[in-house]
Order: structure tokens, then sequence, then C-alpha cells
């Protein structure tokens, strides 16, 4: 049974439109983190939320973290074919990371 | 400055044979956790070591399955007698500071394939 959710599974979209990927949970986590990985590689972490309500931009990449700690979603402005990856979220409780499946995005050029 | 670094990046195996996975943390982070991925499955935690001490090895399965991290050389991941099911992707992270998943930085993995 997956603790994160993660939603939708595949996104496929054209050069210049907006997505946005969601990460729901039914438990509370002290942080949550997204990760970008590229196949045959390891995640790499794009940002870490902590506080209820926060909201984090990375460029064009806005992170938000909901009310209650449980949810988070990431938006994308504009995509980019180097935007093309698998985007994971993570709920963290101490040091033990909760994963989500992931979503798997592609920006067609 | 070295990430983590994981070896080998393959490893194919042959039924009943055994697996060593090794992982060399950041320099100066001195602790380790192994993570398992499954296909179209997230990264499931497996183990938290530290340095000769393992700290929680709740999410590794009680046989077959053990993991080291030395006072000097790598952290080791051991799989005996491998099986199908163990195919899959080994992740390794490290973190400076104890007990927090913000800090983890993950390795490049090492792809179990077995036959």
């Amino acid at each position: 049974t997956q603790l994160l959710k993660q939603s939708p599974q595949f996104l496929s979209i054209q050069e210049g439109e907006n997505l946005t990927v969601y990460c729901n949970s039914s438990s509370v986590f002290s942080s949550l983190q997204w990760y970008r990985q590229e196949p045959g590689e390891g995640p790499v972490l794009l940002v870490t939320v902590v506080t209820g309500g926060e909201v984090k931009k990375l460029k064009r990449l806005t992170f938000q973290f909901g009310d209650a700690r449980k949810d988070s979603s990431l938006h994308i402005t504009a995509a980019q074919p180097g935007d093309t990856g698998l985007y994971l979220c993570a709920g963290a409780n101490d040091y033990k990371l909760s994963f989500g499946a992931g979503t798997t995005v592609t920006v067609r050029a | 400055n070295a990430g983590v670094m994981q070896n080998p990046r393959h490893l194919v195996r042959r039924r009943g044979q055994e697996a060593r996975l090794r992982c060399s943390p950041v320099k100066g982070h001195s602790h380790v956790y192994w993570y398992r991925q499954l296909p179209e499955e997230g990264l499931k935690f497996m183990v938290y070591l530290q340095k000769e001490n393992i700290i929680d090895e709740s999410g590794m399965p009680k046989e077959r399955f053990s993991a080291e991290f030395p006072k000097e050389g790598p952290s080791i991941l051991r799989i005996q007698q491998v099986v199908r099911g163990d195919s899959a992707a080994y992740f390794c992270a490290s973190s400076p500071i104890p007990g927090t998943g913000e800090t983890q930085y993950f390795g490049p993995g090492t792809r179990l394939l077995v036959l």
C-alpha cells in the first residue's frame, strides 16, 4: 500500500504548457520533499517544504505544502523539454522517507 | 566534492547466488540509508545505519538480507541466495545530520537483475 499517492501517473504535454502534479496522503509528515529522477540515476532533491501552507518557488517550478501537512503539489509553468523526467514526492517523519510511485512527465518540443 | 557513490551500477546474478552492493557516502556523512525501488513503485525504506551500528532495519526482509557500515570502508548491503523477486534498483542515501529526511543525498543506485 502506497502511503503517498501521486497523480497523474503519466503526463504528456506540449512545450510551453503548464502542468500540475499532486501528492496526497492520509498521514501527516514533518516535511515533504520533491525529487526528480532521470533514467538510470538516483533521485535528486528539488525542494523541501516544512510548514503547512508553505509555497516555494524555484524558477518555473512552484511547490505547495497543504495546510494540514498531508498533501503537496508541484506546478511547472511554461514547461520545456528539459523538464521531462520522473517526479517523486516523499514525506519525512524523522529519517524515514515514504515515497510516492512518481509521475512521469514528458514535454514534447 | 564527491557525492554518494554506489557500485556496481549494474549487477546480474543467478538464483541462489549472493549479491553485494556497496555505498560510499558523501565525505563526512556518517548516516547511511538503503532504499529499494521495484518497477512501477516508489522507493521503499530498508535500513538506516550509522558507523558500526544498525539503527533501524524495520524495512529490510528478515531473511537473506543484511547490511553493515563498518568503521572504515563503504556500507554493504548483502543479499544471500537471491531470488527473481529481488530484482530491483537499490539506492543508498547519506546525510550529515542524524534523524532527518530533509538532508538525504541519493546515489545513482545499483540495478540488480536476478536470472
